[in-house]
């Protein structure tokens, strides 16, 4: 398995772009994890989905969206990007009877200029 | 809502002491507890992981402690290597939900 992938690795946006962060895990899990972590801080959750067609809010939604339309996907939208946004995203997923144990992907490094 | 609080921010030690770190959770209802290593530039990996139901957990040199009174958990390593130099976030399951929230991390150095 190659577990939790993301793509692209490092992306460089200017102010008002958008793109699509990808994230793909092959674990069948059903939970997946949007989180972003800012240089000297913690992870912060971005959004999460429990399955397939249900998403919900974490500490940070704004400025982002998400959708989760397979089991396997869950990308992360930025509409307009701001300077705030630069960070390293990673993408998560645990499956339903270890839900809390947290498989992380490599991390999306995004700049934002 | 879970708000967790990690220190020191910061740890050196020598190769063979100890090290501890940690942790206070304010959400009393918070039931699970796992600790991440990162890496320089690489991704979170789970190390080891506490339930509030277990008091102290052990695996090789790590160990981890949970106070439930006193809403704090900590993060024990013992024989300290070069190669547990790393950050280290601790993080609590906020009760009822889906969300881990996480502490702010603290960089381990072990010095040869």
């Amino acid at each position: 398995n190659a577990g939790v992938t993301q793509t692209p690795k490092f992306r460089i946006l200017k102010i008002g772009q958008s793109m699509t962060l990808q994230c793909t895990q092959d674990m069948n899990h059903n939970y997946m994890y949007w989180y972003r972590q800012d240089p000297g801080m913690g992870l912060k959750l971005i959004y999460y989905s429990v399955g397939a067609g249900i998403t919900d809010k974490g500490e940070v939604p704004n400025g982002y969206n998400v959708s989760r339309s397979t089991t396997e996907d869950f990308p992360l939208r930025l509409e307009l990007a701001a300077p705030s946004q630069t960070s390293v995203y990673f993408c998560a997923s645990s499956d339903q009877r270890g839900r809390e144990t947290q498989y992380f992907g490599p991390g999306t490094r995004l700049l934002v200029l | 809502g879970e708000n967790v609080e990690q220190h020191p921010s910061t740890l050196s030690v020598q190769e063979g002491d100890s090290a501890v770190i940690k942790c206070t959770y304010s959400d009393s209802a918070s039931n699970y507890f796992p600790w991440y290593k990162q890496e320089l530039g690489k991704r979170p990996q789970l190390i080891i992981d506490i339930r509030s139901n277990v008091g102290e957990k052990k695996d090789q040199r790590i160990a981890v402690t949970l106070n439930k009174t006193a809403k704090h958990f900590s993060l024990h390593i013992t024989e300290t290597q070069p190669e547990d130099s790393a950050v280290y976030f601790c993080a609590a399951l906020q009760g009822g939900s889906e969300k881990l929230v996480f502490g702010k991390g603290m960089k381990l150095t072990v010095n040869p």
